[in-house]
């Protein structure tokens, strides 16, 4: 099982939609989550960290369910902007009390006029 | 609106011909990570550093890939010799480890490879 699994997509979806991605992790120890956002030819940029209590930033809701181990994003009242590749990456033990952020592959959304 | 710097932006080589890329981290920031991105593999982790101190490169092809940081504003990643399957966009990150297992990156804008 990979340690972080995405599903690649692409979502297709209108404008003013709401979708949801999800996002599996196989180490019960990890400790972090976060989702970043790539735009076509460009860095990963961090989107928003996932806690515990689930954390909304605007239109953006970012929940995380350790006992099932997986986290999720649902954006709101899509915009054309929101376009990119979803990575969802989790910080998972690499031994000797260190830790390292492992991305997932990433989910492409698409938001069509 | 400090920023994560790689250089140079794109290059183009041959095979066999030696590539160093250069990175200057967000002045403050403790840990440097090295990606490669390729649509297949998506973001591997080259190698790791805290503190100047390299601590994973597991990740790293060692026969022919190398990763340094001569000073704490300064991260090289060299490839010697380049072959055509080192042709990816190498990311550059830095962040600041408050703490084992809560880190947030901040990513330079990558180069890009072609080995010919």
């Amino acid at each position: 099982r990979k340690e972080v699994e995405q599903d690649p997509g692409p979502f297709n979806v209108p404008e003013g939609a709401t979708v949801a991605f999800n996002c599996t992790y196989s180490n019960s120890a990890s400790q972090s989550f976060f989702w970043y956002r790539q735009d076509c030819r460009k860095e990963p940029k961090l989107l928003m960290s996932v806690y515990s209590s689930g954390n909304e930033d605007g239109r953006f809701t970012a929940q995380l369910n350790r006992a099932s181990q997986y986290i999720s994003l649902l954006i709101r009242d899509s915009k054309l902007s929101d376009s990119a590749t979803y990575l969802c990456v989790v910080n998972i033990p690499s031994g000797a009390g260190s830790y390292q952020l492992t991305f997932g592959k990433g989910t492409k959304l698409s938001v069509i006029p | 609106d400090a920023r994560v710097t790689q250089t140079p932006r794109h290059k183009v080589t041959e095979m066999g011909q030696e590539v160093t890329m250069r990175c200057q981290p967000i002045l403050g920031h403790n840990t440097v990570f090295w990606y490669r991105q390729t649509m297949m593999q998506g973001l591997e982790l080259l190698a790791y550093f805290r503190n100047r101190a390299p601590l994973d490169d597991s990740g790293m092809p060692k026969d022919r890939f190398s990763a340094e940081m001569p000073d704490a504003t300064l991260a090289t990643l060299k490839i010697q010799p380049s072959e055509p399957r080192d042709s990816a966009v190498y990311f550059c990150a830095s962040g600041l480890a408050l703490w084992a297992g809560q880190e947030t990156q901040y990513f330079g804008p990558g180069t890009r490879l072609l080995v010919l």
